[in-house]
């Protein structure tokens, strides 16, 4: 089945760092990959996405490139700010699985001043 | 532009006690899911609907019960309550035609007293 495996945290760094949240997935066939945030008390927002190998999703400074030969969707952003404090969620979807969405543990990132 | 809407938004039921949660899809989604937040985890698939007919099912309990109407709207039916329901309920809609993105409400915070 399809299972996906990310970096929990927690992640906290200064304003203006630069952010790596590693995302691994076991999938069949050809999944796409998403990353959603969740901010304190609210729902799920996706932020970006991938449909396929080598695609690059981005959005908000927010970046993250579909790897199939490593399996992997890191997300990175090269300057966080205060407002981008919330947890982050790696997830999967597939055809073969009705398009549900299979999603990573989360990782809560913090960012001080 | 229409978004995915959840009601309640917060309900507080006492253990055995049975619950109703609702979602109305974004106009002209076809395709609704259902998610189950638990305190720090990871959202949990429990079941899906593809033009009023169940699609698929996760790990949704027998005491759970879910529908789509003839509007889309969808109805999470949820009796003899227990402790370990207390969860963030999301609801999540989808075009068949727009293949993989889900668009998620601001769910519904259950607890169980």
């Amino acid at each position: 089945g399809n299972s996906v495996t990310q970096m929990e945290g927690p992640v906290t760094l200064s304003e203006e760092a630069f952010l790596t949240i590693n995302c691994t997935y076991t999938a069949t066939g050809y999944p796409s990959l998403f990353w959603y945030v969740q901010y304190p008390g609210e729902g799920l927002q996706l932020l970006l996405k991938a449909t396929k190998a080598d695609d690059k999703g981005s959005n908000k400074g927010f970046e993250a490139t579909y790897r199939k030969e490593t399996t992997s969707f890191h997300l990175e952003k090269g300057s966080v700010q205060v407002s981008d404090s919330a947890v982050y969620f790696c997830a999967l979807s597939s055809g073969g699985s009705n398009y549900k969405l299979t999603f990573g543990k989360g990782t809560l990132l913090t960012v001080n001043p | 532009a229409a978004g995915v809407i959840q009601s309640p938004r917060h309900l507080i039921k006492e253990k055995r006690e049975t619950a109703t949660l609702k979602c109305y899809p974004i106009p002209r989604h076809d395709t609704v899911y259902w998610y189950q937040q638990g305190p720090g985890q990871d959202p949990q698939f429990l079941i899906s609907f593809y033009e009023k007919m169940q699609s698929d099912k996760g790990s949704i309990p027998d005491r759970f019960s879910a529908q789509q109407f003839s509007d889309y709207h969808s109805e999470l039916n949820m009796s003899s309550l227990e402790l370990g329901d207390s969860a963030l309920y999301f609801c999540a809609s989808r075009q068949a035609s727009a293949k993989n993105i889900q668009y998620f409400g601001a769910g519904t915070r259950l607890s169980v007293l």
